[in-house]
């Protein structure tokens, strides 16, 4: 069965600081990876996607995130921190099911302290 | 623009009284989808779409309908709302399901 998990549901950061925020995955078949961020009161952004390639992936807003197969992780990093960067943030697995939907991870809320 | 919007973004009604939500996509997608988000749950899917007059159930289906008579449109139907689907509500579609799905900007729905 496919899964994700999202370690941390609150990380807290301060401004400059590295951001770190986790995710592993658990899938039977080549995944497709994303991470969405949600502002309050909105929908849900897309930051960077893995589908094949490069492991190493760029997003928006200076965000990257790297696919390590033999870790089963896709963790988010980016690495200075700013105040507009206090979102939720959504590991999201797809590829692997026929009904085509994404499996979201439970979120990590950032904070940014200044 | 590129878009997908929902409506309403916000309401609040009563126990039993049926209600639709509507959602709309301008980009031409064959998938579409509905996911509910709860507090410590994330998203989960209620149900999906490949294409026009094909639908079928996700992961938390019950209580809910849908229909998928335009490529473009995908209402979600609440025949006899529960306080228990009080929840904020995501549409999204996309090209088809390997790529990204791109999202509403969400309902918030109260049933008292």
């Amino acid at each position: 069965a496919q899964s994700v998990t999202q370690l941390g549901s609150h990380v807290s950061v301060s401004e400059g600081a590295l951001v770190l925020l986790r995710c592993n995955y658990s899938s039977s078949v080549p995944p497709y990876l994303f991470w969405y961020v949600q502002y309050p009161n909105q929908g849900l952004q897309l930051l960077l996607k893995y589908t094949t390639g490069a492991t190493l992936v760029k997003g928006i807003n200076g965000f990257e995130a790297e696919f390590k197969k033999s870790e089963t992780s896709f963790h988010l990093t980016k690495p200075s921190a700013h105040m507009s960067d206090a979102a939720e943030y959504f590991c999201a697995l797809g590829g692997g099911g026929s009904q085509g939907n994404l499996i979201f991870g439970k979120g990590t809320k950032l904070s940014v302290k200044p | 623009e590129a878009q997908v919007t929902q409506n309403p973004r916000y309401l609040i009604t009563v126990t039993g009284k049926k209600l639709t939500v509507t959602c709309s996509q301008n980009m031409n997608h064959e998938y579409m989808s509905w996911y509910r988000q709860d507090p410590g749950l994330g998203l989960r899917q209620i149900y999906y779409s490949m294409n026009v007059e094909v639908t079928d159930k996700g992961d938390v289906p019950e209580g809910y309908k849908v229909s998928r008579k335009e490529k473009r449109n995908f209402p979600l139907i609440l025949e006899s709302p529960s306080p228990n689907q009080t929840s904020l509500y995501f549409c999204a579609s996309s090209p088809d399901r390997e790529h990204e799905q791109f999202f509403g900007p969400g309902t918030r729905l109260t049933v008292l």
